[in-house]
């Protein structure tokens, strides 16, 4: 099946600070890749939706100035996290929908684990 | 309005069936169903998918009634490996609405 990676897995950063989160989709094209956020003991909260090109949608909430997503490639997705602060502190998951037959299934990437200190 | 209503949490034994429902009384014409697994400290899994009837594949069985308002995940003889939260949404497939909205899930925790 199809496989979404992210990098890195977990990261710590001091308050203040940038982060980088990649979403890659390995073997196939992915024409939208959406961001999710999930605290302990929570669901998993859609923060936004990036198209290939194209300026992401932000859902009601999310400061978009705070959260950059660029889609600049069909396999490639980022979010940056910026000027952190210890409540951005969170598990950070990215899914892929792909093109074709496959572009109603989302593929989850394995999450990011944000600890800002 | 929530778009599906799912049990908190579960509990079963090792070897047992378990059947998780959830109620989406809300499902429009264009919704399919699908089920995803989700283990701590990873991404979700996709699990199963339908629209009307039965669906059955390597690992779970959906059965969806008639009027569509409800669905049942039905895993059979349920492993420790089966502890996990387990997500039911309903949304349109193919049709422009592309977002994915995860309600609070199913904790399913199984007992040796």
């Amino acid at each position: 099946g199809a496989v979404v990676s992210q990098h890195p897995s977990r990261v710590i950063c001091k308050s203040g600070t940038s982060v980088k989160i990649e979403c890659r989709s390995l073997d196939f094209q992915a024409t939208t890749m959406f961001w999710y956020r999930q605290f302990p003991k929570q669901s998993l909260m859609l923060m936004a939706t990036s198209n290939e090109g194209s300026k992401a949608t932000y859902e009601q909430g999310v400061e978009k100035d705070k959260f950059l997503i660029n889609h600049a490639s069909l396999t490639l997705s980022t979010l940056t996290v910026t000027s952190a602060h210890p409540e951005d502190s969170s598990f950070y998951i990215c899914s892929a929908r792909g093109q074709g037959e496959s572009s109603y299934e989302q593929y989850f990437g394995p999450g990011t684990r944000l600890t800002v200190t | 309005l929530a778009k599906t209503t799912q049990p908190i949490s579960m509990d079963s034994y090792e070897g047992q069936e378990v059947n998780i429902t959830c109620s989406h009384n809300n499902i429009a014409t264009n919704d399919y169903i699908t089920w995803y697994q989700q283990f701590p400290s990873q991404g979700p899994r996709f699990i199963i998918q339908g629209y009307k009837t039965k669906v059955t594949n390597e690992v779970a069985s959906l059965f969806i009634p008639a009027d569509r308002k409800s669905s049942t995940l039905s895993l059979p003889r349920v492993s420790l490996s089966d502890t996990a939260v387990y997500y039911c949404l309903v949304d349109a497939v193919g049709f422009g609405n592309e977002k994915l909205t995860f309600g609070t899930g199913t904790r399913l925790t199984i007992i040796p």
